[in-house]
């Protein structure tokens, strides 16, 4: 079985600054593909930032990237110039192809003016 | 763009009674889910589904049941209600070549 750990259940940053935030996971799976979600308090959650496993190269959108070491099994989001709008609990997830998601407990990320 | 259609968006039920979640993707999608919210420990996976007429057990599937009599519909029935069931839901459906789940907006259901 996979399990997803964030060890931050909250965190804080400033405006325009830049913070990362930590996830590791375990599993016995070679190809797997890891997600980052976004749930702000409409409770909507959406899709952050997307890799899979067989990549080496770290995966990037706008403002939000992530390190992902295969070997070390670590999976980290950075935010670049934070926002307002990026408060929000973000989840790190973990899915083999065609199944189930598996989830972490969530980070509470907020960003201060 | 309906996507993940989810109802309702809140409920307050008491202890015993027994009520069904409804969950319609108009996707086609063949991969659909339910999850529960809880503060300090993410979305845990109820039920799940592969396709019409299969149905399998997540980590917390006690006190849930589940059918898919069709591609579009995955409804979630509480049979007798608990305090412990207090929880955010989700509906997610996915395309089994595609790894992105579509959620929908989740229904906040307190049981008293």
């Amino acid at each position: 079985a996979q399990t997803v750990t964030q060890s931050q259940p909250e965190m804080s940053v400033q405006e325009a600054e830049t913070v990362t935030l930590s996830c590791t996971y375990d599993t016995s799976e070679n190809n797997y593909y890891l997600f980052w979600y976004k749930q702000p308090p409409s409770r909507q959650m959406i899709l952050v930032i997307r890799q899979e496993a067989y990549k080496q190269q770290n995966a990037t959108e706008n403002r939000f990237s992530v390190n992902f070491q295969k070997a070390a099994k670590s999976f980290s989001l950075k935010i670049s110039d934070s926002q307002l709008g990026d408060t929000a609990m973000y989840f790190c997830a973990f899915m083999k192809h065609g199944s189930r998601l598996t989830f972490g407990e969530g980070t509470q990320l907020t960003v201060n003016p | 763009n309906a996507g993940v259609t989810q109802t309702p968006k809140f409920q307050v039920l008491k202890t015993g009674q027994s009520m069904t979640l409804q969950c319609a993707q108009d996707m086609n999608h063949e991969y659909m889910s339910w999850y529960r919210q809880d503060p300090g420990m993410g979305l845990r996976l109820i039920h799940y589904s592969v396709g019409a007429g299969i149905t399998d057990q997540g980590e917390v599937p006690n006190g849930y049941n589940v059918s898919r009599s069709t591609t579009e519909d995955f409804p979630l029935r509480l049979l007798s209600a608990a305090p412990s069931q207090t929880s955010v839901y989700f509906c997610a459906s996915s395309s089994l070549g595609n790894t992105e789940a579509f959620f929908g907006q989740g229904t906040r259901l307190t049981v008293v």
